[in-house]
């Protein structure tokens, strides 16, 4: 059973580009997590989503910034206009059903450089 | 903002125990106490989670105090690969969402 795939591992943009990450849930999840973790920080939540909808955006800046959970295929995590600043590690988490007592896996990360 | 106190840093030897502590003196009734760790800049892996009885699995065992307040993550024989931050994290439900809020954890080093 894979675990929680993204990609790509690494990708490399030039400011005023767009940024694609994707994430591959476990299989049988359907709820996904992103978050984002700068240099020397820690993870800061962005963004939670089930099949199709968003259910807490509360960490996701308020331009430039979006995620989607399709039906079929990956969550998305887009970022339109890459800034310097945008250059983190973003994770990818899945569960599989709602719930305090449901454990969340971790995907690799994506490493996002924007020169 | 992360409900939950830990040491910044704590070093442990090689073959011995590694006892980790965490306070959550505001922690509710229904929510529970999670452990993941970040090895060096890879994804956060699970450790244990738990209520209110302690629980033990492969990697580790957690304990928690009766009133519910701290916690004790405990690597009964740490290696070098156990190296890593550790995080304790109170999971809450904010109007559905349940999402893992991770503070700045324990950076746990173990020596040789």
């Amino acid at each position: 059973n894979a675990g929680v795939m993204q990609n790509p591992r690494h990708l490399v943009r030039r400011r005023g580009q767009e940024a694609r990450l994707r994430c591959s849930p476990m299989k049988g999840h359907s709820h996904v997590y992103w978050y984002r973790q700068l240099p020397e920080e820690g993870l800061k939540f962005m963004v939670y989503l089930q099949k199709e909808n968003i259910i807490d955006e509360s960490g996701m800046p308020k331009e430039r910034f979006s995620a989607e959970f399709p039906k079929e295929g990956p969550s998305i995590l887009r970022i339109q206009q890459v800034v310097r600043g945008d250059s983190a590690a973003y994770f990818c988490a899945s569960s599989r059903v709602h719930g305090t007592n449901e454990k969340l896996f971790f995907g690799s990360g994506t490493q996002l450089s924007v020169l | 903002d992360a409900k939950t106190t830990q040491p910044t840093s704590m070093d442990c030897a090689e073959g011995r125990a590694a006892n980790l502590p965490c306070n959550h003196s505001t922690i509710s009734g229904n929510e529970y106490v999670y452990w993941y760790r970040q090895i060096h800049s890879q994804g956060p892996q699970y450790i244990i989670h738990g209520l209110k009885n302690n629980e033990t699995n492969e990697m580790a065992s957690l304990i928690i105090t009766e009133d519910r307040k701290s916690s004790t993550l405990i690597l009964p024989h740490a290696t070098l690969r156990d190296t890593a931050v550790y995080y304790c994290i109170v999971r809450l439900t904010q109007g559905g969402s349940e999402k893992l809020v991770f503070g700045k954890g324990t950076k746990l080093t173990v020596n040789p």
